[in-house]
């Protein structure tokens, strides 16, 4: 059973690109959370989806950042216009059920913004 | 302000030493979890604690979750350099019954040979 992928490893833009990060989650696992690790500085929860809803994206910035969880395919995080600041790990989690709260990490992306 | 509170931030000790992180917060959660982490990769899920004073035991590893469900603590026996990494506590605290996790501050443990 294969854990959570994610891709890219390593994203590299420049100023003002978009970037696009992949999830896909464990088989079985119909809940995916996104969450950012800025450097020095812990775990921050970003979104929520299941597939085609977004549950709750209390944690994403107003603008730039957007999620989908489609019926068929990945999970994407993209976030558009990059700036410095968004240069993070971005890591995704899923889960397999509603209040649980055991969720499952992958490698994670880690986004660097020339 | 941080919801959950880890101490020590950092750690280094030798192999052979026994040691405990401690994760606390003013809120009573549901469950908490302790997460490892090493440098370049994902949190790697170590045990869910559910239970006010519940213990649980992995390998050399002990978890204990408080009676009032505000803190935890991780205890490890005879501390290899394979457990070099960032400790850290999460969960989901009551009544927001939310599943985002709010994670601890984190404790980066290093253990030399």
């Amino acid at each position: 059973n294969a854990g959570v992928m994610q891709n890219p490893r390593h994203l590299v833009r420049r100023r003002g690109q978009e970037a696009r990060l992949r999830c896909s989650p464990m088989k079985g696992h119909s809940h995916v959370y996104w969450y950012r690790q800025l450097p020095e500085e812990g775990l921050k929860f970003m979104v929520y989806l299941q597939k085609e809803n977004i549950i709750d994206e209390s944690g994403m910035p107003k603008e730039r950042f957007s999620a989908e969880f489609p019926k068929e395919g990945p999970s994407i995080l993209r976030i558009q216009q990059v700036v410095r600041g968004d240069s993070a790990a971005y890591f995704c989690a899923s889960s397999p059920m509603t209040g649980n709260n055991e969720q499952f990490f992958g490698p994670g992306t880690r986004l660097t913004v020339l | 302000t941080q919801l959950l509170e880890q101490s020590p931030q950092f750690l280094s000790i030798q192999e052979g030493e026994n040691l405990t992180v401690y994760c606390n917060s003013s809120s009573v959660f549901s469950s908490l979890q302790w997460y490892r982490q090493e440098p370049g990769e994902g949190p790697v899920l170590l045990v869910t604690v559910v239970t006010g004073g519940e213990v649980k035991k992995l390998k050399r590893l002990t978890f204990q979750f408080g009676d009032a469900r505000k803190d935890s603590s991780l205890h490890i026996t005879a501390a290899q350099p394979g457990d070099t990494g960032l400790y850290l506590c999460a969960g989901s605290p009551l009544p927001y019954n939310t599943d985002k996790l709010i994670f601890g501050t984190g404790t980066r443990l290093q253990v030399f040979p």
